[in-house]
């Protein structure tokens, strides 16, 4: 299948600072990425969808000012997480689409811990 | 999307067949049935899709009932590295389109 690939995998960063994701697709060309938010024990919850060249689509409820996602190509997507605090400590995935039939292929993750 | 339903967690012994199972009773004629699971801070992997005919991979089989309204995803020898949490998810399968997860269906190989 096709390969998504995110980085860091792990950060920990202070209260107070941004932090950025990078999710790649590394053999493939994808005009519309996912980014999705896990918490313990919880299923996966869609962020936003990040279309190439264009403003992402947020979920009710997500606060596009604190989660900046930029898709500048087809095969970058960042999320930067500003004024990162405690609570939006998570397990951060992005996914991307590798063909017509709509399967998503994901990335490995971004566990992200803010003290 | 077509809201599905699996039961919260299922045992299966090594060696046997898992049969993971999935109501998604309102799909509409348009919306492909996607499998994947998660292994444990790992991000989802796909295992496989369909419409209305069964499939079969290399990872697993997908049985779709004919009035399609459910479907069963089988692992035909069930290994400790098939411990995960499993999802169904029904969607069109336009690129771009997203896809919301449920509460899956946590699968424990049992030794």
């Amino acid at each position: 299948g096709a390969v998504v690939s995110q980085h860091p995998s792990r950060v920990i960063c202070k209260s107070g600072t941004s932090v950025k994701i990078e999710c790649r697709s590394l053999d493939f060309q994808a005009t519309t990425m996912f980014w999705y938010r896990q918490f313990p024990k919880k299923s996966l919850m869609l962020m936003a969808t990040s279309n190439e060249g264009s403003k992402a689509t947020y979920e009710q409820g997500v606060e596009k000012d604190k989660f900046l996602i930029n898709h500048a190509s087809l095969t970058l997507s960042t999320l930067t997480v500003t004024s990162a605090h405690p609570e939006d400590s998570s397990f951060y995935i992005c996914s991307a689409s590798g063909s017509g039939y709509g399967e998503l292929f994901f990335g490995e993750g971004s566990r992200l811990t803010v003290l | 999307d077509a809201k599905t339903t699996q039961p919260p967690s299922m045992d299966c012994a090594e060696g046997r067949a898992a049969n993971l199972p999935c109501n998604h009773s309102t799909i509409s004629g348009n919306e492909y049935v996607y499998w994947y699971r998660q292994i444990h801070s790992q991000g989802p992997q796909y295992i496989i899709h369909g419409l209305k005919n069964n499939e079969t991979n290399e990872m697993a089989s997908l049985i779709i009932t004919e009035d399609r309204k459910s479907s069963t995803l089988i692992l035909p020898h069930a290994t400790l590295r098939d411990t995960a949490v499993y999802y169904c998810i029904a969607s069109p399968p336009n690129t771009g389109n997203q896809f919301y997860f449920g509460t899956g269906t946590s699968l424990t190989v049992i030794p």
